[in-house]
């Protein structure tokens, strides 16, 4: 069974430092990475996506993947109270048809 | 990125009825796909929704009470057939481009009484 794993947490840090959210996958195949920011009664807001191994870096976030070990992160630095929500990551793949398996989500709080 | 509107945002239906909720994208997009999201947990994958042709559903989730269409590149539909009060839960459709960026409508919170 196709699976993504996250920490549910609540994952929490002070206004300033790096939060860290990882995610795990099961499927070597998985082809593409995403990561969604969900704001309590919202829909998911794709912030990163990243397709090769590496570090990938978008203003505040680094997406990093690394296949051989089924691993992709998040980093958000200076992390701001507007950045706690919950951190959903997805992946990719061909099973039958191109589809995606979302990770059950890491709630992060941004103390201020 | 694309944009994508669902509609209705939120409706109470009563057990036995059946509600559809329309998913418009403001661009052409190469997939579509509708996900049901229970509260407080992630997102489950209902089908794929395929332009001209029956969806493609997941494990689970049967055409007879998920029946899609999409007529075109940029609109689909998703009936809830035979509600029933596990059926309450939000409804997400999505679209996605060459990238394999995926993109969420507003979603549709349905409440069956």
């Amino acid at each position: 069974q196709k699976e993504v794993e996250q920490n549910s947490g609540p994952l929490s840090v002070p206004e300033g430092a790096i939060a860290s959210l990882n995610c795990t996958y099961s499927d070597r195949v998985s082809q593409s990475f995403f990561w969604y920011r969900q704001y309590s009664g919202k829909s998911p807001e794709l912030i990163m996506s990243i397709y090769s191994n590496g570090d990938k870096e978008d203003g505040r976030f680094t997406a990093q993947l690394n296949k051989a070990s089924q691993y992709v992160s998040l980093l958000i630095r200076d992390s701001q109270p507007s950045d706690s929500a919950t951190y959903l990551c997805a992946v990719g793949l061909v099973s039958g048809t191109y589809k995606y398996i979302f990770g059950t989500g890491t709630r992060l709080k941004v103390l201020a | 990125s694309a944009v994508i509107s669902q509609k209705p945002s939120r409706d109470i239906c009563q057990r036995g009825t059946s509600l559809t909720i329309q998913c418009q994208v403001d661009s052409q997009v190469t997939m579509m796909f509708w996900y049901r999201q229970q509260p407080g947990q992630s997102l489950t994958l209902i089908a794929t929704a395929n332009q001209g042709s029956e969806a493609t559903y997941e494990s689970g989730f049967v055409i007879d009470k998920f029946p899609i269409s999409r007529p075109n590149l940029t609109f689909s539909t998703l009936t809830v057939s035979n509600l029933s009060p596990e059926d309450s839960s939000i409804y997400l459709c999505s679209g996605t481009g060459g990238s394999y960026e995926q993109y969420f409508g507003p979603g549709t919170r349905l409440t069956v009484t």
